[in-house]
């Protein structure tokens, strides 16, 4: 059981303009919503992350909008450049009943993006 | 890299032999992750580790076990490598509440 939709598996974008990728959610219990990029041959780096506090989070040129009604969350990158080419995760994790805290992430699976010239 | 190092980075075995992998961090940190990761998959977490000796199964354990015996080595055992094991593992920390930090991955082919 998949708990975390990413799409769209592969995106094409010309330099300069938005990538948008977009998760989906079921467990209303996750509250940490974290987004990582990953490079060919390199593991999984964090690059921004999000709390269903608040609607939206930016980091220079990365934003994070969330929808918690919608049980949605989207990476939007403005003024993409070829260097953003990589794979993106969305993922999701909640508290567990023994209360050690967000020990487990549920990741999505991936968004290859390809920024063209 | 946040301090860990996967060993080895990259291994070729047979189906029916057992193989360890190895991960390595520095810095102290309590929770550790062994994740694999497949095409149209994503990561899944196998087994996580909140202590030393302190283990607790992912999503896809079958066929895997894990040790931990000090702070900064988290091993990963396929008792009998099969080939649907072929796969991408990443090891990973968690700094803080919730932020987790990944290694560089050993790339595993099962024959």
């Amino acid at each position: 059981q998949q708990q975390v939709k990413q799409s769209p598996q592969s995106l094409i974008v010309q330099k300069g303009g938005i990538s948008i990728i977009n998760c989906a959610y079921e467990n209303t219990a996750f509250d940490y919503f974290p987004w990582y990029q990953q490079f060919p041959g390199k593991g999984p780096a964090l690059l921004i992350a999000i709390r269903p506090d608040v609607s939206e989070k930016k980091e220079g040129r990365f934003t994070i909008s969330f929808n918690k009604s919608a049980k949605q969350f989207s990476l939007h990158i403005m003024d993409s450049q070829p260097g953003d080419s990589a794979t993106y995760f969305c993922a999701a994790s909640s508290p567990l009943v023994r209360g050690f805290g967000n020990e487990k992430l549920t990741f999505g699976t991936g968004t290859r993006l390809t920024i063209i010239p | 890299d946040a301090g860990i190092t996967q060993s080895p980075r990259h291994k070729v075995t047979e189906t029916g032999t057992p193989v360890t992998l190895r991960c390595h961090q520095t810095e102290n940190h309590r929770y550790m992750y062994w994740y694999r990761q497949d095409p149209g998959h994503g990561l899944r977490l196998i087994h996580y580790s909140y202590g030393v000796k302190d283990t607790d199964k992912g999503e896809v354990s079958d066929g895997y076990s894990v040790s931990r015996s000090k702070t900064e080595d988290f091993l990963l055992t396929l008792e009998s490598a099969t080939s649907s094991q072929t796969s991408v593992y990443f090891c990973a920390i968690r700094s803080g509440e919730e932020t987790q930090y990944f290694g560089p991955g050993t790339r595993l082919l099962v024959l």
